[in-house]
């Protein structure tokens, strides 16, 4: 399978222990972007790598949240001090270009207890 | 600040019958506008795009409508089945200074058969 894939699908935690999400996108996709989706909401855009590179930051992404590519192909996302407010679907997509579609990885869901 | 805006949380139509889902923008800086449609613990799949400079693009039994002037764009099924049900999302996109896809809030189609 060549889509965007996210590791792990599900994640229960404690609050105020950290999670760290994996994303691996499409091959020789350089846009790679992070979205958080809460129920009745569409996706909130969180970042934006091309690809090694941070380009952009959401404001919603407090000092909490850090996201890295390395290498220009897989991302991680981290939270660090969950709260309960973190609970959602974190969503990830990448694309080959401006101006076109990004693909969606199945998404985490993640549940601060 | 909701840029793309949904008005129809929900919308239920008989099998065989036309979909209409609707989407409006603020930002004319807004040059590609995309659909998609996301089942329950899944992420969005992508359906179907328009370039500003168009006005209406066809993808089978999927049609997008843009009305720039009214910064309007709607989704057309036809004919609608049962497996459409799901929630749809309108997105827009612009390459003029930001990199992201903004998302409505989405508005579930319920087809009856």
């Amino acid at each position: 399978d060549t889509g965007v894939s996210q590791d792990p699908r599900h994640k229960i935690t404690k609050r105020g222990q950290n999670v760290t999400f994996r994303c691996d996108p499409i091959s020789e996709h350089n846009r790679l972007y992070w979205y958080r989706q809460t129920l009745g909401q569409g996706p909130e855009f969180l970042t934006y790598f091309q690809n090694e590179a941070q380009l952009e930051k959401s404001r919603l992404l407090s000092d909490r949240f850090s996201a890295e590519r390395p290498k220009g192909s897989f991302s991680t996302l981290e939270i660090q001090r969950t709260e309960q407010g973190d609970s959602a679907m974190y969503l990830c997509a990448s694309s080959p270009g401006a101006r076109t579609e990004a693909f969606f990885g199945q998404g985490t869901r993640l549940t601060v207890v | 600040d909701q840029q793309v805006k949904q008005n129809s949380p929900s919308l239920s139509v008989q099998e065989g019958r036309i979909s209409i889902l609707n989407c409006d923008y603020t930002n004319s800086m807004f040059d590609y506008f995309l659909w998609y449609k996301k089942y329950p613990a899944e992420g969005p799949t992508f359906l179907i795009s328009i370039s500003s400079i168009k006005d209406k693009n066809e993808d089978g039994r999927f049609t997008v409508f843009l009305n720039k002037s009214a910064k309007h764009l709607s989704l057309h099924i036809v004919p609608s089945q049962p497996g459409d049900s799901a929630v749809y999302f309108c997105a827009a996109y612009t390459t003029s200074g930001t990199y992201k896809y903004i998302f409505g809030t989405g508005t579930r189609l319920k087809v009856l058969a």
